[in-house]
């Protein structure tokens, strides 16, 4: 099955830019998905097709893939961004939709 | 509003079975898939499987196939989640979450999930 590898946490200082990557084999190929997840709260799509944002979510989030990584950059970082952040594929081979294990993102 | 409200928590003894309700409001509810994913306490997502709730058709992961049972009520637009057999290990929040667009007879899965219901913690306890 496909494996989606985040790192499992990553900080940063207020209003500094945030990066997290999510590893997959040909991850380029696919569309990623990216989601926000605060504590004791359901998910919240943050990022869509690699780059594109629903709408409510600030232009400060953003996303690429290429090759065998992803990245979801949030930039002019907030405090209120902690949260958890998962990337997520479907993976055509087996039709089945795969998250990451997830990265706690701590503003310093 | 475009949104999906779960049923109440549950507790469940081992070897029994607990179904989760998934209301839709705000759209048509046969447009768009409905994907169930699982999250025990301190751990990361964990998809369970989709429903085309059009003309029915599912799709489990693996690891629950043969344990759960997705269905649904297009008159009320609600999805169901049942998992039968259940262990300690199932104890989890249980999300509901709008996926692609489906057809009649297909749904894009390549879609990201936009709208999740708010979460229904089950609880499997002797």
């Amino acid at each position: 099955s496909y494996v989606l590898t985040q790192p499992p946490s990553v900080s940063v200082a207020p209003g500094k830019t945030a990066r997290i990557t999510c590893g997959g084999n040909n991850i380029g190929s696919k569309s990623v998905h990216w989601y926000q997840q605060k504590p004791g709260q359901a998910p919240v799509l943050v990022v869509y097709d690699d780059s594109d944002r629903p709408s409510g979510i600030p232009e400060r989030f953003s996303g690429s893939n290429s090759g065998n990584t992803a990245t979801l950059t949030i930039s002019r970082v907030e405090a209120g961004d902690e949260a958890d952040y998962y990337c997520q594929v479907w993976d055509s081979s087996s039709d089945h939709r795969v998250f990451g294990g997830g990265t706690k993102l701590t503003v310093l | 509003q475009v949104q999906l409200v779960q049923s109440g928590a549950e507790v469940k003894k081992p070897g029994a079975s607990v179904k989760v309700s998934c209301k839709a409001s705000g759209y048509t509810f046969t447009s768009y898939d409905i994907n169930w994913v699982r999250q025990a306490t301190g751990q990361g997502l964990e998809w369970m499987g989709w429903m085309n709730p059009n003309s029915g058709n599912t799709g489990y992961a693996q690891k629950f196939q043969g344990r759960v049972t997705m269905t649904r009520n297009t008159s009320i637009s609600t999805a169901y989640m049942e998992l039968s057999s259940l262990r300690s290990e199932d104890t989890a929040v249980y999300y509901c979450a709008r996926g692609g667009y489906c057809s009649s007879t297909s749904c894009y899965s390549g879609d990201g999930m936009d709208v999740w219901g708010q979460g229904t913690t089950v609880t499997v306890s002797s």
